[in-house]
């Protein structure tokens, strides 16, 4: 079965700086989705950024980048100019080509310090 | 932006009883997802929903869930014969079409406190 690992349960950056948010996971497919979701306190999960694992090119969202290392099975989300509204849980989540079912992880807490 | 929205948003109920969890899911879209988070846990996947009928399910989702929808808007989420266990945050999501070539758009979530 598919899993993902979020290895850091909490972190931390000072506003303005640049954290990285680091995603492990496991699949014997060739092609499948990655994604991260940000979930804000009491708030619905939105969609942050989206990998598609044929693509070589590392997904961009504006201050929002990942590092897709797929032979290391690692999915790493990059915000740089950190600001106050991201502070949040944010998901790395995989999902296979028929998208019938997400695997999440545990999920990395995100403070942003003023 | 249209939203996918889950009432209540906080249910409390007794072990042994049945609760029924609503999400209305945004109007035009045909895929629909049921998950849940246990306090402290990752999100889990508990069921897809197209054309009427169950596309997936996870092994959590044994034959006391039970998904409907019983009209145009409505998608829920019942369980039968509650468990200390189902206590959890529960969210409900929708695509316009199957994920993920679209992205989920999901709830603000339904707490279920079984007492």
């Amino acid at each position: 079965a598919q899993t993902v690992t979020q290895s850091q349960p909490e972190m931390s950056v000072q506003e303005a700086e640049t954290v990285t948010l680091s995603c492990t996971y496991d699949t014997s497919e060739s092609d499948y989705y990655l994604f991260w979701y940000k979930q804000p306190p009491s708030r619905q999960m939105i969609l942050v950024i989206r990998q598609e694992a044929y693509k070589q090119q590392n997904a961009t969202e504006n201050r929002f980048s990942v590092n897709f290392q797929k032979a290391a099975k690692s999915f790493s989300l990059k915000i740089s100019d950190s600001q106050l509204g991201d502070a949040a849980m944010y998901f790395c989540a995989y999902s296979d080509l028929t998208g019938n079912q997400f695997y999440f992880g545990t999920g990395t807490s995100l403070t942003v310090i003023p | 932006e249209p939203e996918v929205t889950q009432t209540p948003s906080h249910q409390v109920t007794q072990m042994g009883q049945e609760v029924i969890l609503r999400c209305v899911p945004i109007s035009n879209h045909l895929y629909f997802y049921w998950y849940r988070q246990i306090l402290g846990q990752k999100v889990e996947f508990l069921v897809s929903f197209y054309n009427n009928e169950i596309s997936e399910k996870s092994e959590i989702f044994d034959d006391q869930f039970s998904v409907e929808r019983p009209d145009g808007s409505n998608f829920t989420l019942k369980i039968r014969s509650t468990k200390l266990e189902d206590s959890a945050m529960y969210f409900c999501a929708s695509t316009p079409d199957r994920a993920p070539n679209q992205p989920q758009h999901f709830g603000d979530g339904t707490r279920l406190s079984i007492l």
